[in-house]
């Protein structure tokens, strides 16, 4: 059983402050891994996608990415509350084009 | 990014009836099109994947006969919950790859199915 493991939350941060979100994933031979936020009763929004160890940065987020110890972060810099969301790591497992989602971690930016 | 819509965004029928869901790709073609369902506070599980001209392949436990997929155009995919039942009321989702991208699935906006 192909699965992806995230904390569920709720992970409460201040306003300004960075928001770490964890994700780990069981087929180490998955190629492509994916953050979406998810506001309440709305579709999921890509985020950032992430294909290669180390760090990408896109703005105020950046993902990481350590196929070695199968996980991937997401941080998010200078926290606002219009980042309260769930965030929903994605990932391809190996021979699929297919997304296993987490259970997503649901975020509290407090002002 | 790429625009996916649904149609309609939400609606409620009577049990034992069906409802039709349409998802379009706006800005692009899409020959895979993917249908999830989410109920509350849980995440979203993949029901099947619509691929056009061709049948849909359906995950495990999903029942294709109560949950007919059709992909009749590169821009248009539709699923058909027949029969409904109060158990199938959840937020249906699709989501679309842009071709020659890398597996990036961009979502509609979901339709909220109630069965009363």
């Amino acid at each position: 059983q192909k699965e992806v493991e995230q904390n569920s939350g709720p992970l409460s941060v201040p306003e300004g402050a960075i928001a770490s979100l964890n994700c780990t994933y069981s087929d180490r031979g998955s190629q492509s891994f994916f953050w979406y936020r998810q506001y309440s009763g709305k579709s999921p929004e890509l985020i950032m996608s992430i294909y290669s160890n180390g760090d990408k940065e896109d703005g105020r987020f950046t993902a990481q990415l350590n196929k070695a110890s199968q996980y991937v972060s997401l941080l998010i810099r200078d926290s606002q509350p219009s980042d309260s969301a769930t965030y929903l790591c994605a990932v391809t497992p190996s021979g699929t084009y297919k997304y296993i989602f987490g259970t997503g971690t649901r975020l509290k930016v407090l002002a | 990014g790429a625009v996916v819509s649904q149609h309609p965004s939400w609606v409620i029928c009577k049990s034992g009836t069906s409802v039709k869901i349409e998802c379009r790709s706006l800005d692009f073609q899409a020959t895979t099109m993917f249908w999830y369902r989410q109920f509350p506070k849980q995440s979203l599980m993949l029901m099947a994947t619509s691929n056009e001209g061709s049948k849909a392949t359906y995950e495990q436990g999903v029942e294709k006969d109560k949950f007919l997929i059709n992909h009749a155009s590169l821009t248009l995919s539709t699923l058909t919950v027949t029969s409904a039942h109060p158990e199938d009321s959840s937020f249906y989702i699709c989501s679309a790859p842009l071709a020659g991208g890398q597996n990036e699935q961009f979502f509609g906006p979901g339709t909220r199915l109630t069965v009363l």
